[in-house]
């Protein structure tokens, strides 16, 4: 079954403020991964998160996972224009071993 | 580094015939693969799992016959959709894992896909 529901499945926003995307799933899990995807492209490797591991960071962005919640966030700070894209949550573990079982995505768009 | 390419980037043919997609490894040794299929405004879904020098392992659903996989290098895997029909039509993208990889840890490589589009 598809684990990994996304929201909002659209966002819109004006250049500068945040974007926060919210991921669920229904299983454990070794990590949690976000990835960005443009339209029509392949796909781009944000941050992974262990399941062991609460927040992490990289540049603008912050990638929270609740563990007994099921659910992670990816809040991107200071967007840009060049945001715009789709964000992927992807959840590898439980008896998947090296699968990723991706979310429904959130497309995001920055207005500049 | 961790460089995935695939060949071609689209590809148009008629129904019927077998198209051939390349998944490279460009600087490292991937001894898992995985391919995926996307459809318009959806999400990712695995279709297969092809590790070097053994059987590719299908997705429920997945049919194997119509999806040929070969991961006979540790840098090449290719996926073939034989008789090609207007549902194949796809966004096709493969990863790739290397040597040493671990999957609680380290993350894929995603090449950049292969759009297919059968008339």
């Amino acid at each position: 079954s598809q684990q990994g529901e996304e929201d909002p499945q659209a966002l819109s926003i004006q250049e500068g403020e945040n974007a926060t995307m919210n991921c669920s799933y229904k299983t454990s899990i070794n990590n949690l991964q976000w990835y960005r995807q443009n339209s029509g492209r392949g796909l781009v490797h944000l941050i992974l998160i262990r399941s062991n591991e609460r927040e992490k960071h990289s540049g603008r962005l912050r990638v929270t996972l609740d563990t007994s919640k099921k659910s992670s966030s990816l809040l991107i700070t200071a967007s840009r224009a060049a945001d715009t894209a789709s964000y992927f949550c992807a959840t590898e573990g439980g008896t998947s071993y090296g699968k990723l079982t991706f979310g429904q995505g959130t497309i995001l768009t920055v207005h500049p | 580094g961790a460089v995935v390419s695939q060949h071609p980037s689209w590809v148009i043919c008629k129904s019927g015939t077998s198209v051939k997609i390349e998944c490279r490894s460009l600087d490292f040794q991937a001894t898992t693969m995985f391919w995926y299929r996307q459809f318009p405004k959806q999400s990712l879904m695995l279709m297969a799992t092809s590790n070097e020098g053994s059987k590719a392992t299908y997705e429920q659903g997945v049919e194997k016959d119509k999806f040929l996989i070969n991961h006979a290098s540790l840098t090449l895997s290719t996926l073939t959709v034989t008789s090609a029909h207007p549902e194949d039509s796809s966004f096709y993208i493969c990863s790739a894992a290397g040597t040493g990889w671990t999957a609680s840890t380290d993350t894929q490589y995603f090449g950049p896909g292969t759009r297919l589009t059968v008339l």
